[in-house]
């Protein structure tokens, strides 16, 4: 069964300052992986995806994330935070051999400081 | 273009009360689904609809939880005799196909406090 496992609950960042989100997946196939961001009190918003094509995806608002296979690994990056950044970020595979059911991760909750 | 829209975007309701959760997806979206957002619980599936038609209902918690579909449009998410654990907020998402790396597309949600 796939999952997705969001290493940090909580991250605090600097504005300017470089963010990291990590996320790890379990998949007996070559999954297909999202990005997500939740700001208060709104709905889910997809920053990028990853379909097995190139491994460095870029997204919306200057996030990217590199999928490494060997590690098992999906994490979300940005060289630059800025204070709209602040919100919650859900790590999210695509359930193989199904009609695309998406399994969430628990969420990152960003905080950016000035 | 128009994105996905719930109605109410909050709603108070007593326990024992029935209610009902409206979600209008992007027109030409075919499949449509229903999550939970609570506390502690993070974001649960309930259904998905393929047209009018509801291929997974694995997430429904309760013979309380029925939705439908009419049209191929616009859904319902009904809830009776609500309980206070049915406290959450309620996420709809359409997609204009289904299938592993197709991209789901959420509205505002609708926020259900049961007193």
């Amino acid at each position: 069964a796939q999952s997705v496992t969001q290493l940090d609950s909580h991250v605090s960042v600097s504005e300017g300052t470089p963010v990291l989100l990590r996320c790890n997946y379990s998949s007996s196939y070559s999954p297909s992986l999202f990005w997500y961001v939740q700001h208060p009190n709104k709905g889910l918003q997809l920053l990028l995806k990853y379909t097995s094509a190139a491994t460095l995806v870029k997204g919306i608002n200057g996030f990217e994330a590199e999928f490494k296979k060997s590690e098992t690994s999906f994490h979300l990056t940005k060289p630059s935070a800025h204070m709209s950044d602040a919100a919650e970020y859900f790590c999210v595979v695509s359930v193989t051999d199904s009609w695309g059911k998406l399994q969430f991760g628990a969420g990152t909750q960003v905080v950016v400081t000035p | 273009g128009a994105g996905v829209s719930q109605s109410p975007s909050n709603k108070v309701t007593e326990k024992g009360k029935d209610v009902e959760l409206r979600c209008d997806p992007i027109s030409g979206h075919t499949a449509l689904y229903w999550y939970r957002q609570s506390l502690g619980q993070g974001l649960e599936f309930l259904i998905y609809f393929q047209g009018n038609s509801a291929p997974d209902k694995s997430g429904l918690p309760s013979d309380r939880f029925s939705a439908e579909r009419t049209g191929g449009s616009v859904s319902t998410l009904t809830i009776q005799r609500t309980q206070q654990e049915d406290s959450a907020v309620y996420l709809c998402a359409s997609s204009s196909r289904t299938g592993g790396g197709q991209p789901q597309h959420f509205g505002d949600g609708t926020r259900l406090s049961i007193l």
